[in-house]
């Protein structure tokens, strides 16, 4: 099993692109999560999913748009990229919310200019 | 709001010896805590998961205790080495699995 996998694994845009961030688990888990770590803050919680063709917001889901079209897949889009976002991304997924532990991916570095 | 604090925010110690790290949290309602590893420019490797109605885990050299009540955990890691370097993220974590993570604490075992 390649667990939960990122692409890109680095990224730079300019002020005002748009990208998309994908994340990929093969352990059939229901709920699906997009955290921001940045240095001094920690990590914090930006959308989250319990289930295909569902999303929820998190704790900072500002200028940013996510989508659940497949179990296995969790999409992150920035649609006008700020300086601001500039962060690295963690996608991470769990079995049943509140009992099992959430396995994280190797993370995306994006730099916003 | 529930808010997790992990202090020392930095501990070095020579290998070999036993040591606790700290996590505190405001909250006692929690559906979980769990402890993470982080490599400098890696991802989060999970520890340890202690359900809100355990009082502790164990895995090999590491032991995680949750104290519900006083907001606490502790991980104990044992005999300490040099491959135990990292920064150490304890999470709090709620019914629809959204975690709360502290600061960390970044360990460097010196051989």
């Amino acid at each position: 099993n390649a667990g939960v996998t990122q692409t890109p694994k680095f990224r730079v845009l300019k002020t005002g692109q748009s990208m998309t961030l994908l994340c990929a688990q093969d352990m059939n888990h229901e709920y699906m999560y997009w955290y921001r770590q940045d240095p001094g803050m920690g990590l914090r919680l930006i959308h989250y999913s319990v289930g295909e063709g569902t999303t929820a917001k998190g704790e900072v889901p500002d200028g940013y748009n996510v989508s659940r079209l497949k179990k296995q897949n969790f999409l992150l889009g920035l649609e006008s990229a700020a300086p601001s976002q500039t962060s690295v991304y963690f996608c991470a997924s769990s079995d049943v919310a509140g009992v099992t532990e959430q396995f994280f991916g190797p993370g995306t570095r994006l730099t916003v200019l | 709001k529930q808010e997790v604090t992990q202090i020392p925010a930095a501990l070095s110690v020579p290998e070999g010896e036993n040591l606790v790290l700290n996590c505190s949290f405001t909250d006692s309602a929690i559906y979980n805590l769990q402890w993470f590893r982080q490599d400098p420019g890696k991802g989060l490797t999970s520890l340890l998961l202690i359900q809100s109605s355990q009082r502790e885990q164990t895995s090999g050299r590491l032991n995680a205790s949750l104290d519900k009540s006083s907001g606490r955990s502790t991980l104990y890691i044992a005999a300490s080495q040099p491959g135990d370097s990292a920064t150490y993220l304890c999470a709090v974590g709620s019914n629809t699995g959204k975690l709360i993570f502290g600061q960390g604490t970044t360990l460097q075992v010196k051989p």
